[in-house]
């Protein structure tokens, strides 16, 4: 299956500070990756959808100004957590998009994560 | 942004049991597909359904697309100790780019 790998699996940070997270796609490319965060106890929530070459989209509610998204390549998106807060405080996961054959079948496999914690 | 409802929302099972968790939306997808995830771990993929009233196994784990397209249930036969995790839906719209909307997500604990 398709290999995506995230880095780092777990950042301690001082409040003010900026913490760039890493996200590769192995062996396949990728034209879209996600960002998602998840707080304890409770469900995947979308950030933003991150296409090579192009701008990121955010979902409502997401300040991309704090929350910035590169995605420079095929096989890489970087998430950079910009003068980070406590409440910024979470588990950020991102996927990647692979396509299947069918652009409907795409499927998205995800990272294994990143716990932020700012201190 | 909008979830899913799923349920129950965690449910705790004697090993060798069957599990039954469903996941329902006020709106209709075109693919539904569910997902495993261990703490400390992104989710993994189990099963994806692309039709409806599609029925596609994985071992022993057996997911339906619903015909209304609003909803998706997957059974686990057979539970045993490493089943033990968060197990989410997510739906994807038409023309929405591979974006997935999550299901609140099922916990399962298996007794020995």
């Amino acid at each position: 299956g398709a290999v995506v790998s995230q880095h780092p699996s777990w950042v301690i940070c001082k409040s003010g500070t900026s913490v760039k997270i890493e996200c590769r796609s192995l062996d396949f490319q990728a034209t879209t990756m996600f960002w998602y965060r998840q707080f304890p106890k409770q469900s995947l929530m979308l950030m933003a959808t991150s296409n090579e070459g192009s701008k990121a989209t955010y979902e409502q509610g997401v300040e991309k100004d704090k929350f910035l998204i590169n995605h420079a390549s095929l096989t890489l998106s970087t998430l950079t957590v910009t003068s980070a807060h406590p409440e910024d405080s979470s588990f950020y996961i991102c996927s990647a998009s692979a396509f299947q054959g069918n652009v409907a079948k795409n499927i998205q496999y995800f990272g294994a994560g990143t716990r932020l914690s700012v201190l | 942004g909008q979830q899913l409802n799923q349920s129950p929302q965690s449910m705790f099972i004697q090993e060798g049991e069957d599990v039954s968790m469903n996941c329902t939306s006020s709106s209709i997808f075109n693919t539904w597909l569910w997902y495993k995830q261990d703490p400390g771990e992104g989710p993994v993929l189990l099963i994806a359904l692309y039709k409806a009233g599609e029925l596609t196994s994985n071992g022993r784990l057996t997911a339906q697309f619903g015909i209304t397209r609003k909803d998706s249930f997957l059974n686990i036969s057979a539970s045993i100790p490493s089943d033990v995790g968060i197990y989410f839906c997510a739906g994807r719209y038409t023309g929405t780019a591979s974006k997935l909307t999550f299901g609140t997500g099922t916990r399962l604990q298996v007794t020995l």
